[in-house]
């Protein structure tokens, strides 16, 4: 069965610190594919990234950059220099293989961000 | 506005009436979703589109829910006799089909659906 675990629920931070969240994974496919989306309190889920599982390089978007290790089955995401804007819920989730052929994702339980100024 | 559309924004209804919702995709999207999300939790996926067809419904959509994409363009989800653990966030997702590589999905801003 597929699965995504972000262990930490919430996580408050000053402006300016640096913050990683969590997301570790379970698949019995050998592919697949991992996003990571940002819901602020308006409610709609933005995306910010997606990786299939060959591409293990690490990606750095201005602020933001991501880990992928699949050895330890993990998608981290980093914030640079956190601002309040950042402040908000954010998911990793899981996407079927493409054979199936659905693109249905696999959620975790989400890990609130709070930035203080 | 080209965004994913979900109507209504809020709906309170009471225990037992049906409610429906409405979902515009992203127009030349033809893969569309359907996820609850509760408080404090990810969404969970309920059913998928491609085109007109339902393709896949998840175990959570029981027997009181119904959805449908009629014209393979906008879909209706509808709750029949509405219990309070249906409360929840309905969210709405968009894709076009890249080729048989799955592409990110576009979210709505949801439906929040609150039973009395």
């Amino acid at each position: 069965a597929q699965k995504v675990t972000q262990a930490q629920t919430e996580i408050s931070v000053v402006e300016k610190e640096d913050v990683t969240l969590d997301c570790v994974y379970e698949t019995r496919d050998t592919t697949y594919y991992l996003f990571w989306y940002k819901q602020p309190p308006s409610g709609e889920l933005v995306f910010l990234i997606r990786r299939n599982s060959f591409d293990e390089q690490n990606e750095i978007s201005g602020r933001y950059s991501w880990n992928f290790q699949k050895s330890t089955s993990s998608f981290n995401f980093t914030i640079t220099a956190s601002q309040v804007v950042d402040s908000a819920v954010y998911f990793c989730a899981l996407s079927e293989a493409p054979s199936s052929n659905t693109g249905k994702l696999i959620f975790g339980q989400g890990t609130t961000l709070q930035v203080k100024p | 506005d080209t965004g994913v559309s979900q109507d209504p924004r809020h709906k309170i209804t009471k225990r037992g009436q049906n409610v429906t919702f409405r979902c515009d995709p992203i127009s030349e999207h033809n893969r569309l979703y359907w996820y609850r999300q509760t408080l404090g939790q990810g969404p969970e996926f309920l059913t998928y589109f491609q085109n007109e067809a339902q393709l896949e419904k998840s175990r959570l959509l029981s027997d009181r829910f119904s959805a449908e994409r009629p014209k393979g363009s906008f879909s209706t989800l509808e709750i029949q006799r509405t219990e309070q653990g249906d409360s929840a966030m309905y969210l709405c997702a968009s894709s076009p089909k890249g080729r048989g590589r799955n592409t990110e999905a576009f979210f709505g801003q949801g439906t929040r659906l609150t039973v009395v």
